[in-house]
Parts: C-alpha cells; sequence; structure tokens
C-alpha cells in the first residue's frame, strides 16, 4: 500500500525556474490537497480539488497553478520560482466523508536560491 | 486572529505523566476537529478525530470538544519518550494549527 506518492523529495531551484511537484495516491480518495509548511506557521493550504474535475484556492495560492489530472493524481506547478517558495510541500488526500481526516504524503523539501 | 491557534510549545512532560495540549478555533460553525502527530523530518499523521461536545478515547489519547468554548484538547496519559513529537491541531479538515512541540524526559 503506497498511500500517498510525492516527487521529487529534494529539489533546489534557481529563482526564475520553473517546476511541477507531483501527486499520486491509490487510495480512491475523491480529495486532494497541497500544503506549504513553514517553521512556526503550521501547515497552509495552497490549493485543493474537491473531486475530479475541481479546484479551489486555498489561504496561499499566489504563485501557484495546479492540475487535477485524473482521481490518482494532483500536481503543483512554480511557475517562476521565489525565494518566498523556500518550504516543505505536502500533498494530503482524503475520501468525502469527514471522518476520516488526512493521508499525507512523505513531503517535497524545496529550496529556491 | 487565525483560524486555530496553538500554543506553540515546547511542552516538556517527564515519561509517565499526562500531556495536555489545547486548541482554540475562530469559526463557531465548525463541526469536525482532528489531532495529528508529527515527528521531526516527517509528514503528519492523524491520531484522532471528534465530532460532538464531551470526550474520545483511543488508546492512552483522548480528545476534548467544547464547540460552546470554542476549543478543543488532547490529552496523552502515561507519556512515553516516543510521544515527543509536534501535535496538529486541524478544523474543518482545512485550516490548521501551527502545532505544540511536546517533549517527554526519561
Amino acid at each position: 500500500n503506497a498511500g500517498v506518492t510525492q516527487t521529487p523529495k529534494f529539489q533546489v531551484l534557481k529563482t526564475g525556474q520553473s517546476m511541477t511537484l507531483q501527486c499520486a495516491q491509490d487510495m480512491n480518495h475523491n480529495s486532494m490537497y497541497w500544503y506549504r509548511q513553514d517553521p512556526g506557521m503550521g501547515l497552509r493550504l495552497i490549493y485543493y480539488s474537491a473531486s475530479e474535475g475541481t479546484t479551489d484556492k486555498g489561504e496561499v495560492p499566489n504563485g501557484y497553478n495546479v492540475s487535477r489530472l485524473n482521481k490518482r493524481e494532483f500536481s503543483l506547478r512554480l511557475e517562476s520560482a521565489a525565494p518566498s517558495q523556500t518550504s516543505v510541500y505536502f500533498c494530503a488526500s482524503s475520501p468525502q466523508t469527514a471522518d476520516r481526516g488526512y493521508t499525507f504524503g512523505s513531503g517535497t523539501r524545496l529550496t529556491v536560491v | 486572529q487565525k483560524e486555530v491557534e496553538q500554543n506553540s510549545g515546547p511542552l516538556s512532560v517527564p515519561e509517565g505523566a499526562i500531556a495536555s495540549l489545547n486548541c482554540t478555533y475562530s469559526d463557531r460553525v465548525s463541526q469536525s476537529f482532528f489531532w495529528y502527530r508529527q515527528y521531526s523530518g516527517k509528514s503528519p499523521e492523524l491520531i484522532m478525530s471528534i465530532y460532538s461536545n464531551g470526550d474520545k478515547e483511543d488508546g492512552r489519547f483522548t480528545a476534548q470538544l467544547n464547540k460552546a468554548s470554542q476549543y478543543v484538547s488532547l490529552l496523552i496519559r502515561d507519556s512515553q519518550p516516543s510521544d515527543s513529537a509536534t501535535y496538529l491541531c486541524a478544523v474543518n479538515k482545512l485550516s490548521f494549527g501551527a502545532g505544540t512541540t511536546v517533549t517527554v524526559r526519561a
């Protein structure tokens, strides 16, 4: 059981470069999420997809785009990376039922120099 | 005001003691509440969910919810060194607190 798989685990980008973070889940979950985690600030929601074919902005969407490619995959794209986007990024998924909470991926540690 | 507030800690407790963590939230109509444990360098993992006022127990963990006062708490009984982690409170799945770091000293 892989659960939620994120790639890559580590990445260093130069300011202005672009990249896509990949996320896939094999639990047949309807909802998927992208969070960033910074020291002292907890998890902040970037974008989420309540179901296949829908995406919505979270608390900190500026500088990011997402694609819900199919039910399994939800990618996060940085079009022009900035040092302020240095963070640990977590993908998560959940069923639509409220009592199950999230399953998180292992995270991507991104540094923008 | 942040939607979900937690004391950042660190909270240091001796082995075998009870660790008490608190979380307050601002959205009065919130319906679902979660506690996650996050070890250093790892991803969060769900340990408790609670929806109704009162207590919910699961092993050494007890979650307490008081919607009138808008707080949810987590008690860890018989704390073990393996409980040393950051505990994140989440409200309505989408909003997380900054976390409380717990250190259990042997």
